[in-house]
């Protein structure tokens, strides 16, 4: 089955811990994205990828951190000096082909819920 | 920077009936994408329905359909004959093409709660 998967469902970390998110797609899509909930908010862009070895802050990257060494994966670390943590994270695929058609519409993972205890 | 708006937190409809969400949105480019995204209790985001501004034919998904007023930058969505599955958070979302600055990124409104009701 083609999709993205997001490891782990539910995450609990202490005061001063970096955590790494996992996110991977099968997709064969070009581009990934990473998202935070918060509630009564909409999603919020963390960290982008379009390419391999490449990656753009987003709206909210401060006190997060990314890479992208392989097409297929994406992993969000959340460090210590991210000050509220605690937040539904999402990850996204798309292919990003200056083409018309599907090539712009993202795609969702399960997402993981991080709790800081 | 673009902005969305939905103005309606929450609403309810009877299971059969229709309903329709509102979405605005502010932008000063000519071609964009809109998109509505659903999310139920399991908080899976699912592609509803998208949009082209380029295009005047308003997008239909079987019992889902959007009216795009492009000059009134409203995206709203409607749903016809509501199913109890249909409860669930939408969202509305901006985005620029990918050949623009800022472009390929997704800008979402605050969502609306819809509840299906038997």
């Amino acid at each position: 089955d083609g999709g993205i998967t997001q490891s782990p469902k539910y995450l609990f970390r202490k005061e001063g811990q970096n955590v790494t998110l996992s996110c991977e797609q099968n997709l064969n899509h070009d581009a990934m994205y990473w998202y935070r909930q918060d509630p009564g908010q909409g999603l919020r862009l963390i960290y982008y990828s379009q390419i391999v070895n490449d990656f753009q802050k987003g709206d909210i990257a401060e006190g997060y951190s990314v890479s992208r060494e392989k097409k297929e994966s994406f992993p969000l670390t959340v460090t210590s000096a991210q000050k509220n943590p605690t937040a539904f994270y999402l990850c996204a695929s798309s292919i990003d082909l200056l083409v018309a058609g599907d090539a712009d519409t993202q795609y969702f993972g399960p997402g993981t819920r991080l709790t800081v205890l | 920077a673009q902005t969305v708006t939905q103005s309606q937190p929450e609403m309810s409809v009877q299971e059969a009936e229709t309903v329709t969400l509102s979405c605005t949105y502010d932008t000063s480019e000519n071609n964009y994408y809109l998109f509505w995204y659903k999310q139920p209790p399991s908080r899976q985001m699912i592609l509803v329905i998208r949009q082209e501004a380029y295009k005047q034919q308003n997008a239909t998904e079987n019992r889902f359909s959007v009216n795009f007023q492009k000059a009134a930058k409203s995206f709203s969505l409607k749903i016809s004959d509501s199913q109890l599955g249909d409860t669930a958070m939408y969202f509305c979302a901006f985005m620029k093409p990918p050949w623009l600055i800022g472009g390929n990124k997704l800008t979402f409104g605050t969502g609306t709660q819809l509840k299906v009701e038997l």
